[in-house]
Order: C-alpha cells, then sequence, then structure tokens
C-alpha cells in the first residue's frame, strides 16, 4: 500500500487533456516538493515536472504540474499515443525520512 | 549526456546474493547522490536506498537494512549495491538513478537491471 495515492488508470483519445491525481498526508506532499515520473516498462523512467510545477529541459511544456495541500496534479495537453506509459508521482516523507512514490497510474490514449 | 547503466542482476536462489553495478558517464559523479530504486513485477517504483557523493552518508529503505549494503568508487564513477539474504519479495528491476538534492528528484534513471530470486 503506497502512502501516495494515486488512481491505477486513466484514458483518453489524442489531442484531449488528461489529469493525474497524487494525495499523500501532511509529512509528504504537505510539506515537500513533488515530481512526477513517466515510465514505460522495460525502460528508464524519465523525470517530468520537479519542484511541484518545474520542467526540466526538454520536457515539452504539453507537461504541468501543480501542489495544493496534501495532493498534487500532473496534467498532459494534446494528448499523442506515445504518452501512453505508467506516471508516478514522488516526494519525502519527512517522518519515515525516506522517498516514496504512489501507485502509478496507467494512462491509455484511446 | 548523462549516462547510467546498470549490471550484475540474474537468477539467485533464495538466501543469495548478488552485487549489481552501475556504471555513470556524462556528469561529475563525485558531486551528486545517488539511488537504487526498484520495480517488483506488476508492482509500482519503490526507492531501495541512496548515497552522498563522498559515499559518506548512506539511508535503506526498512525492508532491506542489514541485508543491502550501497556503495561508490567515485574513480571509477561507478555506483553499486550488494545485496545479500535475498528473498522472493526481492525480485524485480533494479534502477540506478541519480539525485538532484535540491528537489530530491531522480532527474535521470538507467535501464534497469533483473533480479531474479527464486528456487
Amino acid at each position: 500500500q503506497s502512502l501516495l495515492t494515486q488512481p491505477p488508470s486513466v484514458s483518453a483519445a489524442p489531442g484531449q487533456k488528461v489529469t493525474f491525481s497524487c494525495s499523500g498526508s501532511s509529512s509528504n506532499i504537505g510539506s515537500n516538493d513533488v515530481s512526477w515520473y513517466q515510465h514505460l516498462p522495460g525502460t528508464a523512467p524519465k523525470l517530468l515536472i520537479y519542484e511541484n510545477n518545474k520542467r526540466p529541459s526538454g520536457i515539452p511544456d504539453r507537461f504541468s504540474g501543480s501542489k495544493s495541500g496534501t495532493s498534487a496534479t500532473l496534467g498532459i495537453t494534446g494528448l499523442q499515443t506515445g504518452d501512453e506509459a505508467d506516471y508516478y508521482c514522488g516526494t519525502w516523507d519527512s517522518s519515515l525520512t525516506t522517498v516514496v512514490f504512489g501507485g502509478g497510474t496507467k494512462l491509455t490514449v484511446l | 549526456e548523462v549516462q547510467l547503466v546498470e549490471s550484475g542482476g540474474g537468477l539467485v536462489q533464495p538466501g543469495g546474493s548478488l552485487r549489481l553495478s552501475c556504471a555513470a558517464s556524462g556528469f561529475t559523479f563525485s558531486r551528486y547522490w545517488m539511488s537504487w530504486v526498484r520495480q517488483a513485477p506488476g508492482k509500482g517504483l519503490e526507492w531501495v536506498a541512496n548515497i552522498k557523493g563522498d559515499g559518506n552518508e548512506r539511508n535503506f529503505v526498512d525492508s532491506v537494512k542489514g541485508r543491502f549494503t550501497i556503495s561508490r568508487d567515485n574513480a571509477r564513477k561507478s555506483l553499486y549495491l550488494q545485496v545479500d539474504s535475498l528473498r522472493a519479495e526481492d525480485t524485480a528491476v533494479y534502477y540506478c538513478a541519480r539525485i538532484e538534492y535540491s528537489s530530491r528528484s531522480f532527474d535521470h534513471w538507467g535501464q534497469g537491471t533483473l533480479v531474479t530470486v527464486s528456487s
């Protein structure tokens, strides 16, 4: 059971917008920055968003992040079939003093 | 270009050991915290361990404490994970990842190496 809660799956059509939710607590999301990762099984995970809403170099502005209280959200606009992957949120937990990840959300682009 | 290449995975019996390696290139290895993250079959990502750039600080997830050891050789730009007393639940793909310390995010990852614990 992950400390960060993500819905197991989400789907949308090409060109549409989709959001991913990540719910935590005061000891993790509530007091630390959130990162988001894209992962196609068998490949290296990729950092999409760090410090809640910042994009690393090379990540298109179709990807966005936000945080409010103990929840965080990843948004993707202009969906492409290549966006099909698992998406994970991650942050530091100040009580456990460990990194924690959500269980991941599988995106299907219909 | 930052590259992280893991090796050393394989099939091992319960109670056995392996040494995982991660060869780093494209950045000043000694300046970065490094980490191991794993993904068990059908499961999500799980942080396993991390180590400071100078090797003087290490942290582990509770489930591997006393069984796994993380180390590094900055001269060889290599990260290691010694995994002992392996259990079936340690079966996973193990990823090497670089930590961007200020944001505590994993900004570069390797492709992973598979560890299978089975008799």
